[in-house]
């Protein structure tokens, strides 16, 4: 299977535990998302690499949130302290980049995050 | 900032009707617009893009959307819905530069037998 690949798929934690979360992209994208979905919203963007840069964060990802992307292949995204309100599917998606102009974006299935 | 909008949150249809659910963005720039299905227990997939050109796109499974700049939207259509397209549909839009996605809140599509 060459698509984006995410693990573990389901993650139920105690509020103030940390959690990580990983992302494997398809292979020759240099470009890594990741979104988090709520139930009955649309996926929302957090934060996106090019290859091992980190070049944009959303208001939304709290000091709380770091995600790496260390040799530009896998990403990781931790959670600290986490709390209710973080429980969503957590998606990851990648793509391509360069004078080509836009690429769309391949989705992973998500981690499903439970905390309670 | 971009915002996406899709009105219908819930369709039922029967097999062979007509399928048309409406997307519309607020962005007054240039905006490449997506389509993307995610089916009972998948993960999200690409039914169609615009980034330029012709603005009637076709995508996969007989699906189409065409781009109205004047009115801000990128509705969805399918001539004739099957029961396997039973699923949730999401809009999404870009504005360049990263290429981050604004999604709508999805709309949860039925098709009965």
């Amino acid at each position: 299977d060459t698509g984006v690949s995410q693990n573990p798929r389901h993650k139920i934690t105690k509020r103030g535990q940390n959690v990580t979360f990983r992302c494997d992209p398809i292979s020759e994208h240099n470009r890594l998302y990741w979104y988090r979905q709520t139930l009955g919203q649309g996926p929302e963007f957090l934060t996106y690499f090019q290859n091992e840069a980190q070049l944009e964060k959303s208001r939304l990802l709290s000091d709380r949130f770091s995600a790496e992307r260390p040799k530009g292949s896998f990403s990781t995204l931790e959670i600290q302290r986490t709390e209710q309100g973080d429980s969503a599917m957590y998606l990851c998606a990648s793509s391509l980049s360069g004078a080509g102009g836009i690429h769309e974006q391949y989705f992973g299935p998500g981690t499903r995050l439970t905390v309670t | 900032a971009q915002s996406v909008s899709q009105h219908n949150h819930h369709v039922i249809l029967s097999e062979a009707a007509s399928l048309e659910l409406g997307c519309n963005y607020s962005y007054g720039g240039t905006v490449n617009l997506f389509w993307y299905v995610q089916y009972p227990g998948q993960h999200l997939q690409l039914l169609l893009k615009y980034f330029s050109g012709d603005p009637l796109v076709k995508g996969i499974k007989g699906f189409e959307a065409e781009f109205i700049k004047s009115k801000f939207s990128f509705n969805l259509r399918k001539p004739s819905v099957q029961w396997s397209d039973t699923a949730e549909y999401f809009c999404a839009v870009n504005t360049g530069g990263g290429n981050k996605l604004t999604f709508g809140t999805g709309t949860q599509l039925k098709v009965e037998l």
